[in-house]
């Protein structure tokens, strides 16, 4: 059973344009949120975070929305360049005290054409 | 800090052999988890470990894998006998629980194994 869901295994984007990367989730208990970046034969890197008293945080061309009630999270690139070109994976934990663990989507392929 | 390192890269087997995966967490990091990358289901969760003591191994598909951390400097994964369908990336991942939450974890490079 998913509990973390991204449903489009794909995403093609013109350079300059945004990206919108969506992520749904189905466990209620979920209190934080996290989107990753992957490119080929490497780990997964960090990218950014939100918690669910926040519907919104932003770093820099990088901006995740959350909606709680949908049980749905965003992740905007604005604006997007080919070097965002990778698999973006999106992430959940509960708050199980000093227990946490990520539950991870099966990713996105986001590809930036120039 | 060199992150952490995960050998080896690449393993082509032979089904049937053991497998051994390794994993050098970031010093200091006190939780260490093993992830398998496959298209059908994404990232899966094996087992994580917390001050080296294994903390939820439900993730484990079989008794044919098995995962240990002699200490907080290393661990291992081993799958024994290997089968194709094991063939995956793993990854090996550790963070502080100071930091759990807001950045998550630091993953390896990974392993790509492949049986054959």
């Amino acid at each position: 059973d998913q509990q973390v869901k991204q449903n489009s295994p794909s995403l093609s984007v013109q350079e300059g344009r945004i990206s919108i990367l969506n992520c749904d989730y189905t466990n209620s208990m979920f209190d934080y949120f996290l989107w990753y970046k992957k490119y080929p034969a490497e780990g997964p890197t960090f990218l950014i975070s939100i918690s669910s008293i926040k519907d919104k945080n932003e770093d820099g061309r990088f901006t995740v929305f959350l909606n709680k009630s949908a049980k749905h999270l965003s992740l905007h690139i604005v604006p997007s360049q080919p070097g965002d070109s990778a698999v973006y994976f999106c992430a959940a934990s509960r708050n199980t005290g000093a227990n946490s663990k990520l539950t991870f989507g099966k990713g996105i392929t986001l590809s930036v054409r120039p | 800090d060199a992150g952490v390192i995960q050998s080896p890269r690449h393993e082509v087997t032979e089904m049937g052999q053991e497998v051994t995966l390794r994993c050098k967490p970031i010093s200091g990091h006190d939780y260490l988890f093993w992830y398998r990358q496959t298209m059908m289901r994404g990232l899966e969760l094996l087992i994580y470990f917390n001050n080296n003591v294994p903390i939820d191994d439900s993730g484990m598909p079989e008794d044919r894998f098995s995962a240990k951390m002699p200490n907080a400097s290393f661990s291992t994964l081993k799958i024994q006998p290997s089968e194709p369908r094991d063939s995956a990336v793993y990854f090996c991942a550790s963070s502080l629980w100071q930091q759990l939450r807001d950045y998550g974890y630091t993953f390896g490079s990974g392993t790509r194994l492949t049986v054959v």
